[in-house]
Parts: structure tokens; C-alpha cells; sequence
């Protein structure tokens, strides 16, 4: 059975500083996924990870996939309010995503 | 706008009482999944199906049956509602493996 574990799961950040969010997977994956929730409502889409050494940047988001190690990071650069909200990671693998329990980030000024 | 559809997006049951909650996609997705979200336990995979006529099973399946008559619509049904099917339900779909998922605006279900 495929095991996704997020770390922390929950994070208070301070404005303008860099924090990273860990998601380790117990299995070999197709892909990796991270999705943002903002309160009561649905999954956004914020990375798709295909490869080894995958990195994709969106902003102050950046991801990162290390499929030998069964990790990707997700880096916050310079924080801001609008990134309150939880994180998950997904792993794809036989037609199926496996979510993290996700991170709860909170900014404060 | 092309999309996931859930309905209802709210509903109170009585524990005992049945009810169907419907999952409507228009993209012409091959896959279609059922998940439950409980606090501090991420998404959870009910039932899935990858065609129409085919459904399976995912990580927490007791006291839910699903159904895929139509490639367009997912039906998630509980027979004997219990409190601890509270929670909120997403439906999602997928076209196929790595081409990424879309996901409805969810069900809040309140068993009492």
C-alpha cells in the first residue's frame, strides 16, 4: 500500500521569510502532484512532477522531485499572506492519487 | 463551464437513511474517482472507475457502493448512513494518467 507523509502538518511563517514543506512516498510513483486548499473550498492545482530532478516554479512556489529518494519539497520564498492555506501532495500511481494528510500554512506579518 | 458537478454541495442525514450523491463531468474523462476528506487525514480514495460500467475499489470502501452507467456521471451511494461517514466528499476526474485531475467543489455531509 502506497504511504504519502507530509511534513510539518502544520506551519506558522513569518512575512518575507523561506520555508520548505516535505512529502516522502513509500513506493515507486508515476508521478507527484501538489494541490493547494484555501478553507471550505476545493483542490487547486499548483505542480505536476514527472521525472527525476523534475523542478517547476510558480511565483514564490518552487517544487522539486527526487524519485530515488521518494521526495519532493515544496519551497515558499519570501512569504506573504496569500499563501495561507493547506498544502497537499499526491502520488500517482495505478491510475490513483494517494494524498499526504497536508500542511496548514499560516502567514503572519 | 466544463467542469466537475456535485450534487448535493450540503446535506443532513439521520443515521439509517440512504442517500446518492451525484458526480457529473463533461470533459468526456475516461476516470472518475470518489474521496472523503476528514480533518488532519488528507483525501481518501472511496471508489474509483476507469470506464463506464467499471468501478473498483479504493482505501476506505465499507458502507459505500458507486455506480458508472453513464461515462458522464459517478454516483456514490450510502445505504445506512453512519456518523462516522461525516464528512466532506470530492469527486474527481481524469482523462488519463498524468494529464492531471480535476476536482468537483465537494459535498459537506453531516450524519446525526
Amino acid at each position: 500500500e502506497l504511504k504519502v507523509e507530509q511534513n510539518p502538518l502544520f506551519l506558522s511563517m513569518q512575512e518575507g521569510k523561506n520555508y520548505t514543506i516535505y512529502c516522502n512516498y513509500s513506493t515507486t510513483s508515476d508521478r507527484l502532484y501538489w494541490y493547494r486548499q484555501d478553507p471550505g473550498k476545493s483542490l487547486e492545482s499548483l505542480f505536476v512532477l514527472l521525472s527525476n530532478g523534475a523542478v517547476k516554479q510558480e511565483g514564490r512556489l518552487m517544487a522539486s522531485l527526487d524519485t530515488k529518494a521518494r521526495l519532493s519539497t515544496l519551497h515558499i520564498t519570501a512569504a506573504v499572506h496569500d499563501l495561507s492555506a493547506t498544502y497537499f501532495c499526491a502520488v500517482e500511481n495505478d491510475y490513483k492519487l494517494s494524498f499526504g494528510a497536508g500542511t496548514t500554512v499560516t502567514v503572519r506579518a | 463551464n466544463a467542469g466537475v458537478t456535485q450534487t448535493p454541495k450540503f446535506r443532513v442525514l439521520k443515521t439509517g437513511q440512504s442517500m446518492t450523491l451525484l458526480c457529473a463531468q463533461d470533459m468526456n474523462h475516461e476516470y472518475m474517482y470518489w474521496y472523503r476528506q476528514d480533518p488532519g487525514m488528507g483525501l481518501r480514495l472511496i471508489h474509483y472507475s476507469v470506464g463506464e460500467g467499471t468501478t473498483a475499489k479504493g482505501e476506505v470502501p465499507d458502507g459505500y457502493n458507486v455506480s458508472r452507467l453513464k461515462k458522464q456521471n459517478f454516483l456514490l451511494g450510502l445505504e445506512s448512513a453512519a456518523p462516522s461517514q461525516t464528512s466532506v466528499y470530492f469527486c474527481a476526474s481524469s482523462a488519463t494518467m498524468g494529464l492531471g485531475y480535476t476536482f468537483g467543489s465537494g459535498t459537506r455531509l453531516t450524519v446525526v
